[in-house]
């Protein structure tokens, strides 16, 4: 069975600084790994994604994360905090299979102070 | 481009009715959705993955006969809460996975659903 785990539910960090979101997985096979944002009342946002080839992903607001098979690893990074950034992070992952579910992580909240 | 409209996106209803939430994809067509719970401050739960045409799959644990989902065309997905109750005020979010070159998983706006 799959399963991810977000190390830290809440984050602060200051405008401008770095952001840094730890994600841990649990797969049998090669997984699919995401990290979603979402805002209050809202529905989730794909930030970005890694199926295969390049470990290092960039997605979208100036996020990136590295798939580490060995520390079985997928951290959400992005150099500079902006105000916007504040929301709530899940990790998930699937198994690579069309279709299967996606299990979410427990999701970090992440706070930028001005 | 792909996109899933979810309505309502939210709904207060009074104890032992009925409240029906729509999924649809409205530019592609998904022969599968899943359905999540969101409980405050928590993660989403996936509740059951519904398949265009045939019966849907239920995690351990959600009741089938509460939680009626109809996956009737490869646009539209429904999810009814039957005979609600105020525990099951939550925040209900569908998603569909778009098989295409730089897409994933896509989800709705969610609904938040208020049983008083």
């Amino acid at each position: 069975a799959q399963s991810v785990t977000q190390l830290g539910s809440h984050v602060s960090v200051s405008e401008g600084a770095l952001v840094l979101l730890r994600c841990n997985y649990s797969s049998s096979v090669p997984p699919y790994l995401f990290w979603y944002v979402q805002y209050p009342n809202q529905g989730l946002q794909l930030l970005l994604k890694y199926t295969t080839g390049a470990t290092l992903v960039k997605g979208i607001n100036g996020f990136e994360a590295e798939f580490k098979k060995s520390e079985t690893s997928f951290h959400l990074t992005k150099p500079s905090a902006h105000m916007s950034d504040a929301a709530e992070y899940f990790c998930a992952v699937s198994d690579g299979t069309s279709y299967d579910k996606v299990i979410f992580g427990p999701g970090t909240s992440l706070s930028v102070i001005p | 481009g792909a996109v899933v409209s979810q309505h309502p996106s939210w709904v207060i209803c009074k104890s032992g009715t009925s409240v029906k939430i729509e999924c649809r994809s409205l530019d592609f067509q998904a022969t599968t959705m899943f359905w999540y719970r969101q409980f405050p401050k928590q993660s989403l739960m996936l509740m059951a993955t519904s398949n265009e045409g045939s019966k849907a799959t239920y995690e351990q644990g959600v009741e089938k006969d509460k939680f009626l989902i109809n996956h009737a065309s490869l646009t539209l997905s429904t999810l009814t809460v039957t005979s609600a109750h105020p525990e099951d005020s939550s925040f209900y979010i569908c998603s569909a996975e778009v098989v295409a070159p730089g897409y994933g998983y896509t989800f709705g706006s969610g609904t938040r659903l208020t049983v008083v």
